[in-house]
């Protein structure tokens, strides 16, 4: 079946760098984005871009802008957030997601990676 | 930015219809799709281009997109169906997601 599984939970200091990975099984990895989202505790859904995994494209998030890089590696069909000069407020469960054709939509999602930012 | 705004949150008793909407500027020109997610959970296709239903979602959920408002319709509402729901749309090759929608079943 079609599914994407992440990296465990980190614990980071603020300042540094975090990188998620995202393992995808059961589908052309090359045939699909992925996609980025995290959720503070409470909050709802907070978009962070895309990433077409057969050419690398990327599209970020203004928020985003020069801390985000996405990457894969279609060898070993997985894909990598990785989120720099970390701050308190970057506490959240981050997901990814494979990314459908226009208006189809965001599916599966990963089961989720809480990345905690704490001095 | 393009911005989508939600009810934070809907009541309805079993077996009842609980509609939530979605409202963002011609909404309507665009494709809506629609999550839901549940305590603990990731999120969950539901809806998706307005009006479709991803295999394996019951047929009580049904869709609608018309000028700036989106609706998701669960008809017969069942207990399993409380959850936080997100609507989502794409803007100038930008995800954006509503700003959620919690529905209690009494």
């Amino acid at each position: 079946q079609v599914q994407l599984v992440q990296s465990g939970a980190e614990v980071k200091k603020p300042g540094a760098s975090v990188k998620v990975s995202c393992k995808a099984s059961g589908y052309t990895f090359t045939s699909y984005d992925i996609i980025w989202v995290r959720q503070a505790t409470g909050q709802g859904l907070e978009w962070m871009g895309w990433m077409n995994a057969n050419s690398g494209n990327t599209g970020y998030a203004q928020k985003f802008q020069g801390r985000l890089t996405m990457t894969r590696s279609t060898s070993i069909t997985t894909a990598y957030m990785e989120l720099s000069g970390l701050r308190s407020e970057d506490t959240a469960v981050y997901y990814c997601a494979r990314g459908l054709a226009a208006g189809v939509g965001f599916d599966p999602w990963g089961q989720g990676t809480l990345v905690s930012v704490s001095s | 930015s393009y911005e989508l705004t939600q009810p934070p949150s809907v009541s309805v008793s079993p077996g009842q219809t609980a509609s939530i909407t979605c409202s963002g500027d011609k909404l309507g020109d665009k494709y809506a799709c629609w999550y839901q997610q549940r305590p603990g959970q990731s999120p969950v296709l539901v809806i998706y281009q307005d009006t479709k239903r991803p295999s394996g979602i019951p047929e009580r959920f049904s869709g609608s997109n018309s000028g700036n408002t989106a609706t998701l319709t669960i008809s017969g509402t069942q207990a399993m169906d409380e959850a936080d729901y997100y609507c989502q749309a794409w803007d100038s090759s930008t995800g954006v997601f509503g700003t959620g929608t919690k529905v209690t079943v009494l």
